[in-house]
């Protein structure tokens, strides 16, 4: 079982719409939650940056951890064109070796 | 602050020549990250630093694989000799402290033919 798994879509959405992206996770042992946003051809960049369970909300953002059910969701309201990219999970440990664990990623494609 | 800058942007190779791929981290930054991404395998990390000094080269996929970092504001991957397995987007990041947000670089296309 692999560390991480992400359902690589595509996901294809219409403007305004409620995305929903997650991410199941084997190892108890993260306790570091993020999301990455990864435009066409450019590299990641940090979007939502969450420790421990429960809820993060930054504008139409919002990311969700349930630990109990090694799960970690990432919420996208009103989407936007500009919004479309490939979306990353990355989970840490915290403890020992500092690496991150990388999802491979939903490429979404919200449409005007 | 210009970013984490990695040269060149596109290289393609044929099997069996070295290939160096560079990295200018944010000024200031004490840890510098390799990662390969590619369809099959996602992102993985290669290797890090901190301070100049290889923390973790355990992604390293094999021995024609190597990285340094002489200063603080320079790094190197090199692949001797590449194969065609190794096509990828490579790509370096930096933070600033241990728990803080990586900063990635816009990647170095490599195709081996």
């Amino acid at each position: 079982q692999k560390e991480v798994e992400q359902d690589p879509g595509p996901l294809s959405v219409p403007e305004g719409a409620i995305v929903s992206l997650n991410c199941t996770y084997s190892n108890s042992a993260f306790q570091y939650f993020m999301w990455y946003r990864q435009y066409s051809r450019k590299g990641p960049e940090l979007l939502m940056y969450t420790y421990s369970s429960g809820n993060k909300e930054d504008g139409r953002f919002t990311a969700q951890v349930d630990k109990s059910s090694k799960y970690i969701s990432l919420f996208i309201r009103d989407s936007q064109p500009s919004d479309s990219a490939t979306y990353l999970c990355a989970l840490d440990s915290g403890a020992g070796s500092y690496q991150l664990t990388f999802g491979k990623g939903t490429k979404l494609s919200v449409i005007p | 602050d210009a970013g984490v800058i990695q040269s060149p942007r596109h290289e393609v190779t044929e099997m069996g020549q070295e290939v160096t791929l560079r990295c200018k981290p944010i000024s200031g930054h004490d840890y510098l990250f390799w990662y390969r991404q590619t369809m099959m395998r996602g992102l993985e990390l290669l290797i890090y630093f901190n301070n100049n000094v290889p923390i973790d080269d355990s992604g390293m996929p094999e021995d024609r694989f190597s990285a340094k970092m002489p200063n603080a504001s320079f790094s190197t991957l090199k692949i001797q000799p590449s194969e065609p397995r190794d096509s990828a987007v490579y790509f370096c990041a930096s933070s600033l402290n241990r728990g803080q947000t990586q900063y990635f670089g816009p990647g170095t296309r490599l195709l081996v033919l």
